[in-house]
């Protein structure tokens, strides 16, 4: 089974700051990965999600940005931070590498002050 | 397209009582139906998932849903909550084609001792 690691679990960053959040998957080979974003009272939205290395597909538009270097590690980033980026960060892919039951990581904790 | 609606942001049940947590889906193919639990700051974990086969699915921690195609819901139960159960839960659905569930916005379970 795969085992999904998040770094840093916990990132504290100033508007306007840029932000690196990194995810790596053990465990299979060319997985399907995904960035969701948790907001208080929002839900679970999906930000980005990737097919392939350097196959990134952008669900909401925002000034937050993805990439997929290498076939396990799945990079989230922004080069201003906003206020409203503030949030729990999940990586996520599908149980056994494809297919709808989706296997999620530990999470960030993100405050933009 | 697909769609989910979990109704009540907030649940409150005793210990011992019923919990019954209300979701909804709209989907123009046959669904997959995911209820995920997610405890305070990690990630989401599969509870249970209806893939077209019995239409009563057990899952972990004494959960359960069944699935009702007229009423197009998916209602997750359990006999008796345990403080244990306090949690945020999600209900998701998948169309088995497009590996991309869509989440529900969630419902907080509050258990009361």
């Amino acid at each position: 089974s795969q085992t999904i690691h998040q770094w840093p679990a916990t990132l504290v960053q100033p508007v306007g700051s840029p932000l690196s959040l990194e995810c790596t998957v053990e465990g299979t080979s060319n997985p399907n990965l995904y960035w969701y974003r948790q907001a208080a009272g929002r839900g679970l939205q999906l930000l980005f999600y990737s097919v392939g290395i350097g196959q990134i597909s952008s669900e909401v538009p925002q000034n937050l940005s993805a990439s997929r270097p290498q076939d396990r590690q799945f990079i989230l980033s922004s080069k201003k931070l906003l206020l409203s980026d503030s949030g729990f960060y999940l990586c996520a892919c599908p149980a056994g590498g494809t297919g709808e039951t989706q296997y999620f990581g530990p999470g960030t904790r993100l405050l933009v002050l | 397209a697909q769609s989910v609606t979990q109704l009540g942001s907030h649940v409150s049940v005793s210990e011992g009582a019923l919990v019954l947590l209300r979701c909804n889906y709209s989907s123009s193919v046959p669904p997959y139906l995911f209820w995920y639990v997610q405890y305070p700051n990690q990630g989401l974990q599969l509870l249970l998932k209806y893939t077209s086969a019995a239409t009563l699915v057990k899952g972990i921690n004494g959960f359960e849903a069944e699935f009702k195609k007229s009423e197009t819901s998916f209602h997750l139960t359990k006999p008796s909550a345990h403080m244990s159960d306090a949690a945020e839960y999600f209900c998701a659905v998948g169309s088995g084609g497009s590996y991309i569930p869509t989440f529900g916005r969630g419902t907080s379970l509050i258990v009361h001792p």
